[in-house]
């Protein structure tokens, strides 16, 4: 089946600084590619996805890449502020059969 | 107007209980899920159901019992609760959208047994 790694598992970055980070996953035939934010005592939020048939995908300060040859990719987070200080995930998917990776807890520090 | 909701936030009982979770989207979604979510915050899912039919089940003790009595509830019952079943509850659900399914989940149930 499905297996998705993730890291770093915990990041810490300065306000206005940048955010990077990466995943990979061993199904090629993986076709999803979502991202999901948690915020403490909430339920998983999607933020951002990528199909396989993209590269790249930009959403105002949030973006993801997707190099389907080596079956990694990434959220990059630019400017980041203290309220994207939350646990990230990143996720692969068949036909709705969703695999997710083990978390980066990102702190934005004033 | 709650997209996916479950019942309740918290639930605490000792271990040998039977309990439930109950789950409802209002998004006119087919298919629907329960994932686990341990303490180190890593989401396994555990079934997922399309229009009342199981499609998907992990290797989860058949003490856990999902039941869809229609396609925008799954509830999930437990019973003869051990401390291990500890954890958060998420219930999600899906659609499928130019050729994926975007997935999207409730707030969790937190669930401790002792």
């Amino acid at each position: 089946g499905e297996n998705v790694e993730q890291h770093p598992s915990t990041l810490s970055v300065q306000e206005g600084d940048s955010a990077v980070i990466k995943c990979t996953y061993s199904d090629s035939a993986s076709n999803y590619f979502p991202w999901y934010k948690q915020e403490l005592g909430k339920g998983p939020q999607l933020i951002i996805d990528i199909r396989s048939n993209v590269g790249e995908k930009k959403d105002q300060r949030i973006a993801v890449t997707l190099n389907k040859t080596a079956k990694h990719f990434s959220l990059h987070i630019t400017e980041t502020q203290p309220e994207d200080s939350a646990v990230y995930f990143c996720a692969a998917s068949i036909r709705g059969d969703m695999r997710f990776g083990a978390g980066t807890r990102l702190t934005v520090k004033p | 107007d709650t997209a996916v909701s479950q019942t309740p936030k918290y639930l605490v009982t000792q271990m040998g209980n039977d309990k439930s979770i109950k789950c409802e989207q209002n998004l006119g979604h087919d298919t629907m899920y329960w994932y686990k979510q341990d303490s180190k915050k890593f989401l396994k899912i555990m079934f997922s159901y399309n229009n009342k039919e199981l499609i998907i089940n992990e290797t989860v003790p058949n003490r856990f019992s999902p039941k869809s009595p229609d396609k925008a509830h799954l509830n999930l019952h437990i019973n003869s609760l051990e401390l291990g079943d500890s954890a958060v509850y998420f219930c999600a659900s899906s659609h499928l959208y130019r050729g994926v399914y975007e997935q999207y989940f409730g707030p969790g149930t937190r669930l401790t047994v002792t």
